[in-house]
């Protein structure tokens, strides 16, 4: 089945500008999760949607950074008047709740932002 | 300090040597250990967790957690080319919420 798609792959962009990030997560799923991987800090959580309730932004860096999901399914990361600094790999995971064991979080590949 | 920390390598080992990796933490809320494994430009894949305390294996992989030392460990036996990954640590509180990664560790097997 599909997986976890993110989408674009790659995106060049200039000191200052906006950008969005976009994910699909896997069919079914209800949470969704945003991290942020970079050489010097490794991978870190950003913010989390569980289905209705209110998300859990204790991660963004700052209010440069927002984040939506639309109808419970797609998500966009929105990262507004871009620096150096926020240039990054992107990543999106999913999972499903419900199981009384341990809900796995699936990745997607990634978006790799670069802020010239 | 960071709340995981773990040895960012890169270490490199003969085909069929064990592996070692390991991750220290400073939260005791953590719960559930998790052991990730990323190629190069993929996302992270999740190829063990245990919950609390213990021992875990699976195949040629061996999941250890020490909580009362806040300390866990990864085992491969008889390493293979195909080995050859970053691997990260992670850790939550609560089963459905935000993952704590450590840096990651980059392995080499060399044939």
């Amino acid at each position: 089945g599909a997986g976890v798609s993110q989408s674009p792959s790659n995106k060049v962009t200039e000191k200052g500008k906006d950008v969005e990030l976009r994910c699909d997560p896997i069919s079914g799923h209800t949470a969704l999760y945003w991290y942020r991987q970079s050489l010097g800090q490794g991978l870190e959580f950003l913010i989390y949607f569980q289905g209705n309730s209110a998300p859990d932004k204790s991660g963004l860096p700052s209010d440069r950074f927002s984040a939506e999901r639309t109808g419970g399914s797609v998500s966009t990361l929105t990262i507004q008047r871009t620096q150096q600094e926020d240039s990054a790999v992107y990543l999106c995971a999913s999972s499903f709740s419900g199981y009384m064991g341990y809900n796995e979080q699936f990745f997607g590949p990634g978006t790799r932002l670069t802020v010239l | 300090q960071k709340e995981v920390e773990q040895d960012p390598g890169p270490l490199s080992v003969p085909e069929g040597a064990i592996v070692s990796l390991n991750c220290t933490y400073s939260n005791s809320a953590f719960q559930y250990f998790m052991w990730y494994r990323q190629y190069s430009r993929k996302g992270p894949e999740l190829l063990m967790y245990t919950y609390s305390s213990g021992n875990k294996e699976d195949g040629r992989f061996t999941a250890q957690v020490d909580k009362s030392s806040k300390y866990i460990s990864l085992f491969i036996r008889d390493s293979q080319p195909s080995d050859s990954a970053t691997y990260l640590c992670a850790m939550s509180i609560n089963q459905g919420g935000k993952l704590i990664f450590g840096q990651g560790t980059e392995l080499s097997v060399k044939p």
